[in-house]
């Protein structure tokens, strides 16, 4: 089955710092979505994006739909301990069936 | 608030056993889904449902089987546990009608095969 390539796979950081990770695709999605899972919990939407070009934001998250509609990416600026989780991107052709990223592992040093 | 939860967190299981894993969702949803969630792998999809007693195949339905009798519960079924399905297992139901792609997801059951 299809899977998406997100990177990196994990990153270590300092709070305050920013972030920055992407998924690609060789499939065009209609729509993108970005979950985060803290540890012991399952996937929560963080935000989904709905069309090509989109640039939508989340309180210190920003997430972009790429033109291609073959990638997008997620921002967290000023970062701080409870971002520590599992990100993932997922796409969907609009048939409620979505294709998850491989994640990446987000530890924040205080 | 809305709620998926599954029965079990931590799962111990011997190779052959049968195994069950239950999803029961509050929020009248139609659509169900069962992954699978590996490292380095993210989550890949076994088997998901569209309404009661309807089943669909995901990308990876081999060794797995499903029963959904009810709109609100979803079961998994391991037929002969085999210890490369030892695993964490994600239940999520979803709105038919939304259109925007969120699913909502339980806690998860960690299942070690031995």
């Amino acid at each position: 089955g299809q899977q998406l390539n997100q990177s990196p796979q994990s990153m270590f950081i300092q709070e305050g710092e920013d972030v920055s990770m992407n998924c690609t695709s060789s499939s065009i999605f209609n729509t993108w979505l970005w979950y985060k899972q803290d540890p012991g919990e399952g996937p929560v939407l963080l935000i989904a994006l709905y069309k090509a070009g989109e640039l939508t934001s989340n309180g210190r998250l920003t997430a972009q739909f790429g033109i291609t509609r073959k990638d997008s990416f997620l921002n967290i600026s000023a970062s701080i301990p409870s971002d520590v989780g599992i990100y993932f991107c997922a796409g969907t052709t609009g048939f409620q069936k979505l294709v998850f990223g491989t994640g990446t592992r987000l530890l924040v040093s205080p | 608030d809305v709620k998926v939860t599954q029965s079990s967190r931590y799962l111990v299981k011997r190779t052959g056993e049968k195994v069950f894993l239950e999803c029961v969702q509050d929020m009248d949803h139609e659509n169900m889904f069962w992954y699978r969630q590996d490292p380095g792998l993210g989550l890949r999809l076994i088997y998901f449902s569209y309404d009661v007693k309807m089943k669909e195949k995901g990308d990876i339905p081999e060794g797995y089987s499903v029963s959904r009798e009810k709109k609100e519960r979803f079961s998994l079924i391991l037929e002969s546990a085999s210890t490369n399905q030892t695993s964490m297992y994600l239940c999520a139901s979803s709105l038919e009608t939304s259109g925007t792609g969120e699913l909502f997801f339980g806690e998860g059951s960690r299942l070690t095969v031995l």
